[in-house]
């Protein structure tokens, strides 16, 4: 299996512009998670779906942030209008529907918005 | 909700030596704890994991002990090598919802 995959691996767009980050789980996951990386307050919980449906959305910061998992093996993250204060690196996760197992992370996409 | 406190944010060590990093939680409840390296430009990787029926792991030249009473555990990495050299994680999951709640991370380095 090649992982979880996200695209792009680095976008940089100007302030007031839409940006859509991408994620292909792990095949036969059940659960997908977002996360932002950043200095000041480390990796935070976005929100996260089970089976394609929004469980938990508490840590999307503002209107601005949306996501969406239209089928099991895509899922997108979207801010408009984005923000200079949006810049970090946004990690999409998966895993297995099990008691406890661990959540496997894809490479990172790095937005900068100037 | 589940909070998780994660020391040094920092730390150097010679290589060969022990590494250790310690972490608290809040929620009494946790019964899953992973711990993560991240190596740059790359996304967390699981390392070792500990749930709460047991005590000690170890794996190799890496452990991790639980202190369910305390609500704390903590990353033991023994023989440091330079690869070792990396931030480290460690996170925390409570029944009943799928949510990692991740330390702020400590980044290792092991100096040649």
């Amino acid at each position: 299996d090649a992982g979880v995959i996200q695209s792009p691996r680095h976008e940089v767009t100007e302030m007031g512009q839409e940006v859509t980050l991408r994620c292909k789980p792990i095949s036969g996951h059940d659960y997908l998670f977002w996360y932002r990386q950043t200095m000041m307050r480390g990796l935070e919980l976005l929100i996260y779906f089970n089976n394609n449906v929004p469980i938990d959305d508490s840590g999307m910061p503002e209107d601005r942030f949306s996501a969406k998992m239209p089928n099991a093996s895509f899922s997108t993250l979207k801010i408009q209008p984005s923000e200079p204060r949006d810049s970090a690196v946004y990690f999409c996760a998966s895993s297995f529907d099990r008691v406890v197992t661990e959540a496997f992370f894809g490479q990172g996409t790095r937005l900068t918005v100037v | 909700g589940e909070n998780v406190e994660q020391h040094p944010s920092t730390l150097s060590v010679q290589e060969g030596d022990s590494a250790v990093i310690k972490c608290t939680y809040s929620d009494s409840a946790s019964n899953y704890f992973p711990w993560y390296k991240q190596e740059l430009g790359k996304g967390p990787q699981l390392i070792i994991d500990i749930r709460s029926n047991v005590g000690e792991k170890k794996d190799q030249r890496i452990a991790v002990t639980l202190n369910k009473t305390a609500k704390h555990f903590s990353l033991h990495i023994t023989e440091t090598q330079p690869e070792d050299s990396a931030v480290y994680f460690c996170a925390a999951k409570t029944p009943g919802t799928y949510k990692y709640i991740f330390g702020t991370g400590t980044r290792l380095k092991v100096l040649a």
